[in-house]
């Protein structure tokens, strides 16, 4: 979607290895999320951001680290990556009662 | 946190209208109602929002209860590129953090 990308695509990484998903805005929301999809699952929230340096937890935030230290830029650190964290990940941006816009995605795959 | 309820799954005629429904019964104070669908491996995508009255644009129409604990979403001619899964999200009462389910998996059959 116009607004917001997701880098990389695509990733395989290795087990234990530190894993970093970058989303980039250019419509100056305040709030940025990330979050993830499995087969099965729909999509849960693993961290969100209200501002620069601001950020809270959501429901799967064990594992991952995120940090905005600009209104444009959210990342999501996996420090050490685990098979279980092979998803989709999403970033979303928001402004203030309009709900989302969503990024293209993240396929990640940890081997 | 606020959830929402809806049905796995449904099907639909192609050209009927589809009626998805969802549950938000712990909807709090002036929390909007989101509907978002997801086509494949896609990233949601926005359909619409409402407060209290009913509302409609030109994907669907929404239907909110008095009471504001369910609403219907109304796509009144379904096509088969309809087919999609379907969310119903509501905003987590004190944050900026929305829930999702595991929403509706809407099938429109030929």
């Amino acid at each position: 979607d116009a607004g917001i990308t997701q880098s990389p695509r695509h990733k395989v990484t290795e087990t234990g290895t530190p894993v970093t998903l970058r989303c980039h805005q250019t419509e100056n929301h305040r709030y940025m999320y990330w979050y993830r999809q499995d087969p099965g699952h729909g999509l849960r929230l693993i961290h969100y951001s209200y501002g620069v340096k601001d950020t809270d937890k959501g429901e799967v935030s064990d594992g991952y680290s995120v940090s905005r230290s600009k209104t444009e830029d959210f990342l999501l650190t996996l420090e050490s990556a685990t098979s279980s964290q092979t998803s989709v990940y999403f970033c979303a941006i928001s402004g203030t009662n309009y709900g989302y816009t969503f990024g293209s995605g993240t396929r990640l795959t940890v081997v | 946190d606020a959830k929402t309820t809806q049905p796995p799954s449904m099907d639909c005629a192609e050209g009927r209208a589809a009626n998805l429904p969802c549950n938000h019964s712990t909807i709090s104070g002036n929390e909007y109602v989101y509907w978002y669908r997801q086509i494949h491996s896609q990233g949601p995508q926005y359909i619409i929002h409402g407060l209290k009255n009913n509302e409609t644009n030109e994907m669907a129409s929404l239907i909110i209860t008095e009471d504001r604990k369910s609403s219907t979403l109304i796509l009144p001619h379904a096509t088969l590129r309809d087919t999609a899964v379907y969310y119903c999200i509501v905003r987590v009462e004190g944050t900026y953090k929305y829930i999702f389910g595991t929403g509706t998996r809407l099938k429109v059959l030929a």
